[in-house]
């Protein structure tokens, strides 16, 4: 069961241009949505999150929109830089007091060209 | 800025041997997850361990696999009699109590530990 589905597999990017990642959850318990960066060799990272009861989210470069009546969230990444090429996921899970298991995607590969 | 610290970074083993992957949480945090990736696919969860007790465990944390925390700075990952479809990377994560700029604890991950078994 998938309870978090992530699109698109890959992208490709410019260098200046928004690079825009999808998530659909099923799970409508879930009230924490957090997008994590890996890079090579490296563990997840946190980037940034969001709670369902607000719409959107930025910070910096980074914005999260979040429909709950869609049960959809999406990372928007805005003037792409090289330096943002990565594998993104988005995660979610339910309660801050539980054993806290994040709920992954499959990941987004990113990358950004000159 | 504190990390958690995974060790080893890769490991290889023969199917049926038993294998203990360590990780050294931020010293400060109390919750303690295993995660794994197999290759290609997404992060999946196993396990989580709050106060010398599992509070969370996925379908994929069975009878083979265990975790303890020894002492006061490591926590570990048992698996008793590897197969191949164990083959994967192995990542712990650890949080404390303070909240992250979303209202919810953050967890950081280590850098994963390779397991391939052959």
């Amino acid at each position: 069961q998938q309870q978090v589905k992530q699109s698109p597999q890959s992208l490709i990017v410019q260098k200046g241009g928004i690079s825009i990642i999808n998530c659909a959850y099923e799970n409508t318990a879930f009230d924490y949505f957090p997008w994590y960066q890996q890079f090579p060799g490296k563990g997840p990272a946190l980037l940034i999150a969001i709670r369902p009861d607000v719409s959107e989210k930025k910070e910096g470069r980074f914005t999260i929109s979040f429909n709950k009546s869609a049960k959809q969230f999406s990372l928007h990444i805005m003037d792409s830089q090289p330096g943002d090429s990565a594998t993104y996921f988005c995660a979610a899970s339910v309660g801050l007091n539980s054993g806290y298991a994040l709920n992954f995607g499959k990941g987004t590969s990113l990358l950004v060209t000159p | 800025e504190p990390e958690v610290t995974q060790t080893p970074s890769h490991q290889v083993t023969q199917m049926g041997q038993e294998v203990i992957l360590r990780c050294v949480p931020i010293s400060n945090h109390l919750y303690f997850y295993w995660y794994r990736q197999i290759l290609g696919q997404k992060v999946e969860f196993l396990v989580s361990f709050y106060n010398n007790e599992i509070s969370e465990k996925s379908e994929i944390f069975d009878d083979q696999f265990s975790v303890e925390r020894p002492d006061g700075s490591n926590f570990t990952l048992k698996i008793r009699s590897t197969k191949l479809e164990d083959s994967a990377m192995y990542f712990c994560a650890s949080r404390g109590q303070g909240k992250g700029p979303s209202g919810a604890n953050v967890l950081t991950f280590g850098a994963g530990s390779r397991l391939t078994v052959l």
